[in-house]
């Protein structure tokens, strides 16, 4: 089958630095997104890795490894604003978009 | 508008009753997109559709039906709700038909039902 495991809940420090890691088994691989979805709200696009390395677009960063079938979602300067969840999904052979439950991250002062 | 809207923004509904849940894009996106989100599940595909005329099932699709008259309008149908319905939905667009124009979805604010 397919799956998508991520952490369930994450805690870090305003201003820290923080990794979501996100591991994957789909048949096929055309692609890996982060979507931030904060608490009562729609999910909305972060991020998109297709090949190898490193992707970074301002505070957040996000890199894939596809031989592992790993992707991190890497935060810097943490503020307040951040405490969300971050989910993973996956886009398989067919371009169906497999999610993972998501990572909620709470940001203390 | 701009964006994509969803109506009720929720919705108490009795065992049995029929609901209809309505959204509608004004980007011309291509595809749309019906999800469900459960706490520790992530989000589920109901239906999709990839074009005006056409739609396809997702992965939970028993007891929803769509359709998709034109490219705006996408609603869901639940025939005869039951409590296992009780969830949040969420109305999806993407602008392209392959790879990341497909893939890269915009969400609309969702719609929380509960089933007595």
């Amino acid at each position: 089958g397919q799956n998508i495991d991520q952490p369930t809940e994450m805690t870090a420090t305003e201003g820290a630095i923080v990794q979501i890691n996100c591991t994957y088994q789909t048949s096929g691989f055309n692609g890996l997104f982060w979507y931030q979805q904060h608490a009562g709200e729609a999910p909305t696009f972060l991020s998109y890795n297709v090949l190898d390395g490193l992707e970074e677009k301002g505070r957040f960063s996000s890199f894939l490894s596809r031989s592992k079938g790993y992707s991190y979602l890497l935060l810097k300067e943490l503020q307040m604003k951040d405490s969300a969840s971050y989910l993973c999904a996956v886009s398989d052979s067919n371009y169906q978009l497999i999610w993972g439950a998501g990572t909620k991250l709470i940001i203390k002062p | 508008i701009a964006g994509i809207t969803q109506a009720p923004t929720s919705q108490i509904l009795a065992a049995g009753r029929r609901m209809t849940l309505r959204c509608t894009q004004d980007m011309r996106h291509n595809a749309m997109y019906w999800y469900r989100q459960d706490l520790g599940l992530g989000l589920r595909l109901i239906h999709y559709s990839n074009t005006a005329g056409t739609t396809g099932k997702g992965e939970v699709p028993d007891g929803y039906s769509v359709s998709r008259a034109n490219t705006d309008d996408f609603p869901l149908t639940l025939a005869s709700a039951v409590p296992s319905q009780t969830s949040v939905y969420f109305c999806a667009s993407s602008p392209g038909t392959s790879g990341r124009e497909y893939n890269e979805q915009f969400f609309g604010p969702g719609t929380r039902l509960t089933v007595l």
